[in-house]
């Protein structure tokens, strides 16, 4: 099966960095999304292909890879970043499938 | 500005049958393959199908396979799910979801959402 594997839960203190990891077996042949998703409303794209910020993205969300792990960053923690934050990724080897992480709940303490 | 409209969603028995639409509006609908993504109360995220912008190729995920079927009408800048045999599971918040194809490749993301549309199922 194609599993992405996310903390439950991440905790920092505002200013501070997040870093929120997602681990795959397929992620060095696959590309990693990122989404936040706050109480009540949509997912919004924050980081596309690894590592690309999307127009209107504050340049304090990051993304990065190495190997079976891809990691988003958050830099200089804010508030209104406390969310909940999924990994997306997809299976084309045998049978077309997206796939996301169980989701990681941010906390700004 | 893109914009996506949910609607549909309520209350059903087992069993029972559902259509799930969705509105596009600010983009050429025709060019973008669409998606339905579900999220059950408290939950992750669940894709739950795909179909290409000429509707040419759909996909569906083994949970909904044979019960749920994905449609859209060009003309009417509109996406549907047509969810039949419902079971306790399928509760969830229904979203429409864009890919954002480029030059008819398909990305396997999703860049714009619906607001979503609850389904319950339930006796």
């Amino acid at each position: 099966s194609y599993d992405l594997t996310q903390p439950p839960s991440v905790s920092v203190s505002p200013g501070q960095t997040a870093r929120i990891t997602c681990s795959g077996d397929a992620l060095p042949n696959q590309y990693v999304y990122w989404y936040q998703q706050k109480p009540g409303q949509a997912p919004v794209l924050v980081i596309y292909k690894d590592s690309e910020r999307p127009s209107g993205i504050p340049e304090r969300f990051s993304g990065s890879s190495s190997g079976t792990t891809v990691t988003l960053t958050i830099s200089g923690v804010q508030a209104e970043d406390e969310a909940d934050y999924y990994c997306q990724s997809a299976d084309s080897s045998r049978t077309f499938l997206w796939v996301f992480g169980g989701g990681t709940k941010l906390t700004v303490l | 500005e893109v914009q996506l409209v949910d609607s549909g969603g309520g209350l059903v028995q087992p069993g029972g049958s559902l259509r799930l639409s969705c509105a596009a509006s600010g983009f050429t609908f025709s060019s973008y393959s669409m998606n339905w993504v579900r999220q059950a109360p408290g939950k992750g995220l669940e894709w739950v199908s795909y179909i290409s912008g000429s509707s040419g190729t759909i996909y569906y995920a083994d949970s909904v396979k044979g019960r749920f079927t994905i449609s859209r009408d060009n003309a009417k800048n509109s996406l549907y799910l047509q969810m039949n045999s419902l079971r306790d599971e399928d509760t969830a918040v229904y979203y429409c979801a864009r890919d954002p194809t480029t030059f008819g490749i398909v990305q396997y993301y999703f860049d714009f959402w619906g607001q979503g549309t609850l389904v319950t199922v339930s006796s």
